[in-house]
């Protein structure tokens, strides 16, 4: 079946890198996407990557996909504490519908 | 435009009661889908509507749970006789056409709990 999985959690200081991994089963997945939920909030789209690239740069944000190992990753170069919040990384289950998968979540604990 | 509106944002209901969530998707989207978040989980899906239709209630619970999206008006998800375990966090998302291929805007979700 459909899976996706992260791991829980992440401490990063401010000014450094974080990257949050995850993974997927689903090969015939088109989207792939990544969600900030802040506490008490409800989602908020970070950014997606079509499954045809590799790759997909968006200002602080690098999204990383290895389509053969179904590994995704986000990197958000020079954390600040207001990063600090619950990701969850999603695919799109098949049939094209719109109805997404998403992971456990992954937080991000941001120290000054 | 306003975004995806959910109420009330908060819903305490005793064991037993019913539970009515609302959704108004943004402007101009027909397609309206249900998630619940379990404390410490990540969402998973109930079921996906179009207008006056049930396109997929794959992850909808046979019993005690219904949704329904009128012509007119507010999506609605509706919990019978509810129990401590329903306690949770309900988003709605609407999306334009329903495809993948569209992006799928998230309401502030009501946060249910069951005493």
């Amino acid at each position: 079946g459909e899976d996706v999985e992260q791991s829980l959690f992440l401490s990063v200081r401010e000014g450094d890198s974080s990257v949050i991994n995850c993974t997927y089963t689903d090969s015939s997945s088109t989207y792939l996407y990544w969600y900030k939920q802040e506490p008490g909030a409800g989602l908020q789209l970070l950014t997606y990557i079509f499954s045809n690239m590799d790759m997909k740069q968006d200002q602080r944000l690098t999204v990383l996909l290895n389509k053969k190992d179904k590994h995704l990753s986000l990197r958000i170069a020079d954390t600040q504490t207001g990063d600090s919040a619950i990701y969850f990384c999603a695919e799109d289950a098949s049939g094209n519908t719109g109805k997404l998968i998403f992971g456990q979540g992954t937080t991000l604990q941001v120290k000054p | 435009n306003a975004g995806v509106m959910q109420n009330p944002r908060h819903l305490v209901r005793r064991r037993g009661q019913e539970a009515r969530l609302r959704c108004s998707p943004m402007k101009g989207h027909s397609h309206v889908y249900w998630y619940r978040q379990l404390p410490e989980e990540g969402l998973k899906f109930m079921v996906y509507l179009q207008k006056e239709n049930i396109i997929d209630e794959s992850g909808m619970p046979k019993e005690r749970f219904s949704a329904e999206f009128p012509k007119e008006g507010p999506s609605i998800l509706r919990i019978q006789q509810v129990v401590r375990g329903d306690s949770a966090a309900y988003f709605c998302a609407s999306s334009p056409s329903g495809t993948a291929a569209e992006t799928q805007y998230f309401g502030p979700g009501t946060r249910l709990l069951v005493l």
